[in-house]
């Protein structure tokens, strides 16, 4: 079975524009969740969604947001990009709320210049 | 900020045990230890988790304290592929409110050597 994919795998933006990212989960999975990797850090809790409601957030500013479709996947959209944006983006699928183990997917690399 | 305290790094010899501490002194009676491991390049991968009790599954064993303040990760037989970034993460059980929050910190990076 394939695992959690997204795209693209990298994304060069400039200051002040706007990127979506995007996201498909294993397949059977309910729940997605948004992380934001910076170089050096541990990922950051961004969003969750769970059957196409937000479940969760992190503390993040409004330019960041998100939704997830009837088939499960997901989007992560960021406007007016900063040069603190620029991280690796990573997507997580989860079964459902009841389970333990978060799938994660091999992120996207967005880079602002 | 994360609850759990780990080493920045470990070095470990190809073939012997690799054992990760973890300090969760605050950690609440709900909450569950988990480890996740992130190898470069990588999405993070599960490994396991426990609330009180000893853990063991294919990967790893984990071992968690009487008192709950501090766990260890047991790699029991570490191969070069074990290199990679480990997070210590504590969360509520998976009930109720936001499941998808995982709060990571720095975590330890395991270096194994030939």
């Amino acid at each position: 079975d394939a695992g959690v994919t997204q795209s693209p795998t990298h994304l060069i933006k400039t200051r002040g524009q706007q990127v979506t990212l995007r996201c498909s989960p294993i397949s059977g999975h309910k729940s997605v969740s948004w992380y934001q990797q910076v170089l050096g850090q541990g990922p950051q809790f961004i969003f969750q969604y769970y059957e196409k409601e937000e479940r969760g957030r992190g503390n993040f500013p409004d330019r960041f947001s998100a939704r997830q479709f009837p088939n499960y996947s997901s989007e992560l959209n960021v406007n007016a990009l900063l040069l603190g944006d620029s991280a690796l983006y990573l997507c997580a699928s989860l079964q459902g709320v009841s389970y333990n183990e978060q799938f994660f997917g091999p992120g996207t690399r967005l880079t602002v210049l | 900020d994360a609850k759990t305290t780990q080493p920045p790094s470990m070095d470990c010899a190809e073939g012997r045990a690799a054992n990760l501490p973890c300090n969760h002194s605050t950690i609440s009676g709900n909450e569950y230890v988990y480890w996740y491991r992130q190898i470069h390049s990588q999405g993070p991968q599960y490994i396991i988790h426990g609330l009180k009790n000893n853990e063991t599954n294919e990967m790893a064993s984990l071992i968690i304290t009487e008192d709950r303040k501090s766990s260890t990760l047991i790699l029991p037989h570490a191969t070069l592929r074990d290199t990679a970034v480990y997070y210590c993460i504590v969360r509520v059980g998976n009930y109720g409110g936001s499941q998808g929050n995982l709060i990571f910190g720095k975590g330890t990076k395991l270096s194994v050597k030939p």
